[in-house]
């Protein structure tokens, strides 16, 4: 299977400043045949189920605002919130669906 | 608009068996392969099992092989997950996910709300 790690484990940042995350594959998630990178992120808040933000690597799901962008490519991505909002406190996963599916760890975005 | 609604979690004893149901709405259930995410308490998410959309194909992680069965009932719009020999290590919600893509591999767009499974004499 392949491995997903993600840093840091947790980050605070202030309101209104740049949150980046870091996903890591231990094998390339991208299809030569489509040049698609077989990667999404999630957010997960208290309570609640993960929500789809990002697939493709960088196409946001509809709905999402605009300030969620992901980037990265075969075994490196990241996933940045531009200005963070009090309501992006949450969970950061990290999905690849290249082969049998696995998460990365999660990440804990707080407010600094 | 689609909705999955979990049922049949709740407090088991060691060894013990449990069915969870999903019930599906506002989509061609048939057409979509689906699958089962757990999370332990306070835990990462877990890939547990899948099924394809006529039910022909299922993969179970190697946590829960032999003791899980997954299947489906396309007349009923419903997913099932049976769970035998439970384990304390089976204690998570269990969450039914929809493929956002009728075909070919693809990220999860919807989530049930979770069911909590209990294992625990």
């Amino acid at each position: 299977d392949i491995v997903m790690t993600q840093s840091p484990d947790s980050l605070a940042v202030s309101l209104g400043e740049r949150a980046t995350i870091n996903c890591k594959s231990s094998q390339s998630v991208l299809y030569s045949s489509n040049n698609k990178n077989y990667l999404a992120w999630y957010q997960q808040k208290p309570g609640q189920p993960p929500k789809l933000l990002i697939y493709w690597a960088s196409t946001r799901e509809s709905g999402v605002p605009d300030r969620f962008s992901g980037s990265g490519s075969g075994t490196d991505f990241t996933l940045t919130i531009s200005s963070l909002q009090a309501e992006d406190v949450a969970v950061y996963y990290c999905q690849q669906y290249y082969s049998t599916l696995t998460f990365g760890p999660g990440t804990k975005v707080d407010i600094k | 608009e689609v909705q999955l609604v979990e049922s049949g979690g709740g407090l088991v004893q060691p060894g013990g068996s449990l069915r969870l149901s999903c019930s599906a709405s506002g989509f061609t259930f048939s057409s979509y392969a689906m699958h089962w995410v757990r999370q332990a308490p306070g835990k990462g998410l877990e890939y547990v099992s899948a099924i394809s959309s006529n039910g022909g194909s299922t993969y179970y992680a190697d946590s829960v092989k032999g003791r899980f069965t997954i299947s489906r009932d396309n007349s009923k719009n419903t997913l099932y997950l049976q769970m035998s020999s439970l384990r304390a290590e089976d204690t998570a919600v269990y969450y039914c996910v929809k493929t956002k893509y009728s075909y070919g591999p693809g990220p999860f767009d919807y989530w049930g709300q979770g069911t909590l499974v209990t294992v625990s004499s």
